[in-house]
């Protein structure tokens, strides 16, 4: 396909289990960003790649998330022992290079933790 | 070509001034602009607009939107020292199920005791 994909498009789990999220980026993009985007807001950040290392986790809330990209193209989100509070549109970005390029986002993952 | 123009590309001020940063934009199908900060490491949402004429205020910090002369506005009053930061404006644009976020190539502040 053209585009980024992610799957799955919703996700609704339990508080305390553990979910993964996938992000498929454009073809050739060296970059790829984690957003996190709640109602109302814009897009918060959570993690850049660039290629297959982490160039910026700062943005991850705490240790329950983690991100991997391990051959520079997918890219995986992990939250661990969810809470109610990760509910969320989890989106990803991918870019041909540096943070400030044009970024084509994806779908988006509906997350919902009940 | 979608481009995000902010301007000055860096400003240096005192404690206590009021600074205005600019954000000029040519998007189709816009949907959003955003304004962030920029420390040393991932930008912090500051502001979404998608209405003309509305202003979103924090503290300090306020911002509008002008969708007829494709513009954004962020003004930041009695700065302080940890003002000091790049502030990133992006604008969302929507075609059908794709999204894209143009990004400008920020404005450095430094405020200066």
């Amino acid at each position: 396909g053209a585009g980024v994909s992610q799957t799955p498009s919703n996700k609704v789990t339990e508080k305390g289990k553990y979910v993964e999220l996938r992000c498929d980026p454009i073809s050739g993009h060296t970059a790829l960003y984690w957003y996190r985007q709640s109602l109302g807001q814009g897009p918060e950040f959570l993690i850049y790649f660039q290629g297959t290392g982490a160039a910026d986790d700062s943005g991850l809330p705490n240790d329950r998330f983690f991100a991997v990209r391990p051959e520079g193209s997918v890219s995986t989100l992990k939250i661990q022992r969810t809470e109610r509070g990760d509910s969320a549109v989890y989106l990803c970005a991918s870019s041909p290079g540096g943070y400030v390029d044009t970024q084509y986002f994806g779908p988006g993952t509906r997350l919902t933790v009940l | 070509e979608d481009k995000v123009v902010q301007s000055p590309l860096s400003l240096v001020v005192h404690e206590g001034d009021t600074v205005t940063l600019n954000c000029s934009y040519e998007v189709t199908n816009f949907r959003s602009l955003l304004w962030y900060k920029q420390e040393k490491k991932a930008p912090t949402f500051l502001f979404m607009l998608t209405s003309s004429g509305i202003e979103k205020k924090s503290g300090r910090l306020s911002s509008i939107l002008d969708k007829k002369e494709l513009f954004s506005i962020l003004n930041i009053t009695a700065t302080q020292t940890g003002d000091s930061a790049v502030y990133l404006c992006a604008v969302e644009r929507r075609a059908g199920n794709n999204r894209k976020l143009i990004w400008g190539l920020g404005t450095s502040l430094a405020v200066n005791p």
